[in-house]
């Protein structure tokens, strides 16, 4: 069965110090990768996605990750963090034969200090 | 355009009672789909229906149901309400039933008491 491990659920940083968030998934067949970002009280934003291609993938606000294949893991990074970086980080995984299911991890809180 | 739109905002219900939550997806998607995020937690998935059909239901009993309607939008259903589902339900659209991804809309809260 699928199941997606997110290590770290509280990440604290300085501002303007990099920053990397821990993704392993288990699964059996070949995945789509997705990295989203929750803001107090609000649903979850799109960050990147990984369906097939280049393994590093460039999403919004400067972050950025790599696909693993070896390894099963999907870490999400940042060369500078900002204070409005701070929220909850999921990363979520979705079977390319049933697609349609996105299997969550528990989230990691960023907490960007100034 | 206009994104994923949900309602109501809050809502709080009583044990036993029954609740309706709504979405209306982004125009031209065709697929929506309903998470359960309880605090804390990771959201859990319970519905994905596609051109009107269910396509996908996660482990939830059958006190949750769901329907999609002919103009895309979808209701969530949940009977016999428990303390436990108090959560944000969350609602997604996307284009086609596989292969991209989901846009949530800012979610329901129910809490019941």
């Amino acid at each position: 069965a699928q199941s997606v491990t997110q290590l770290d659920s509280q990440v604290p940083v300085f501002e303007e110090a990099p920053v990397e968030l821990r993704c392993n998934y288990s699964s059996s067949v070949s995945v789509y990768l997705f990295w989203y970002v929750q803001y107090p009280n609000q649903g979850l934003q799109l960050l990147l996605k990984y369906l097939s291609g280049s393994t590093l993938v460039k999403g919004i606000n400067g972050f950025e990750a790599e696909f693993n294949k070896s390894q099963t893991s999907f870490h999400l990074r940042k060369p500078s963090v900002h204070i409005s970086d701070t929220a909850e980080y999921f990363c979520a995984v979705s079977e390319m034969d049933s697609s349609y299911k996105l299997i969550f991890g528990s989230g990691t809180r960023l907490l960007v200090r100034p | 355009d206009a994104g994923v739109t949900q309602s109501p905002t809050h809502l709080i219900k009583t044990r036993g009672q029954h609740v309706t939550l709504r979405c209306s997806p982004i125009s031209g998607h065709k697929s929506v789909s309903w998470y359960q995020q309880v605090l804390g937690q990771g959201p859990q998935f319970i519905f994905q229906y596609y051109e009107k059909e269910e396509r996908g239901r996660g482990n939830f009993p059958d006190r949750f149901s769901a329907r999609q309607f002919p103009n895309y939008s979808s209701e969530l259903n949940v009977n016999a309400l428990l303390l436990g589902d108090s959560a944000l339900y969350l609602c997604a659209s996307s284009h086609r039933d596989r292969g991209n991804e989901q846009f949530f809309g800012p979610g329901t809260r129910l809490t019941v008491l």
